[in-house]
């Protein structure tokens, strides 16, 4: 029983394509994160949403947009995706003490 | 500025030795502190969490670690170090309005 689940686990994909990366948490917690980690392992918040509810958007370009269609979910969908975008980006559920249960990644490699 | 500090970007120890890892952060308020480690190509396993209450706090894998206040820090020790202990750890800080920061990371390596 996966507490959160991320799919894909590996994404390789042509600069200028679109794509989604989904995360699905059976913790029944009301917020979720998206998460960026680059090549040197730096971890920086992109999005929260707490009961389907942005809250949190950080500095990201807009072709980034999450989706969450209940609060079991939080989707990440990319348009025309760049080189920079290449990176391993994590999904987050935060406890009611706030701590953090993180999905195993979705490594995206854009050529 | 706000930050979390980790300012050894790697450290390597010997099996059997004692390991101490840094974390300072600067906010106004304490804030939630946590200590994470990422094992190579895997997600973020929680270590041990600090909200309030006794200072030192002891977590999995045998790993504990001290929160002063007065020097703004939040280290992290093992008194022994295995060979699978060989990971990245992340020292983190949580805000109200569910802000969430993480340090730049020390990698460990453990020598046999």
């Amino acid at each position: 029983d996966t507490a959160v689940s991320q799919t894909p686990k590996y994404l390789v994909t042509q600069m200028g394509n679109d794509k989604s990366i989904k995360c699905e948490q059976n913790l029944g917690h009301d917020t979720m994160y998206w998460y960026k980690q680059d090549s040197k392992k730096f971890l920086k918040i992109m999005f929260s949403y707490n009961n389907k509810e942005l809250i949190i958007n950080e500095t990201v370009p807009n072709r980034f947009s999450p989706k969450s269609p209940d609060k079991a979910h939080l989707n990440l969908h990319i348009n025309s995706l760049e080189l920079g975008d290449s990176a391993v980006y994590f999904c987050a559920s935060r406890s009611s003490g706030a701590e953090q249960f993180f999905g195993p990644g979705t490594r995206l490699t854009v050529l | 500025a706000q930050s979390v500090t980790q300012p050894d970007i790697h450290i390597t120890v010997s099996e059997g030795a004692s390991l101490e890892l840094r974390c300072n952060y600067s906010y106004g308020a304490t804030p939630y502190l946590f200590w994470y480690v990422q094992s190579p190509g895997q997600g973020l396993q929680l270590l041990l969490k600090y909200f309030s209450g006794d200072t030192l706090v002891q977590g999995i894998k045998g790993f504990e670690a001290e929160f002063k206040r007065s020097q703004s820090s939040f280290n992290l020790r093992k008194p022994s170090v295995h060979w699978s202990d060989a990971a990245e750890y992340f020292c983190a800080v949580g805000l109200t309005g569910n802000q969430f920061y993480f340090g730049t990371g020390t990698s460990l390596t453990v020598i046999p």
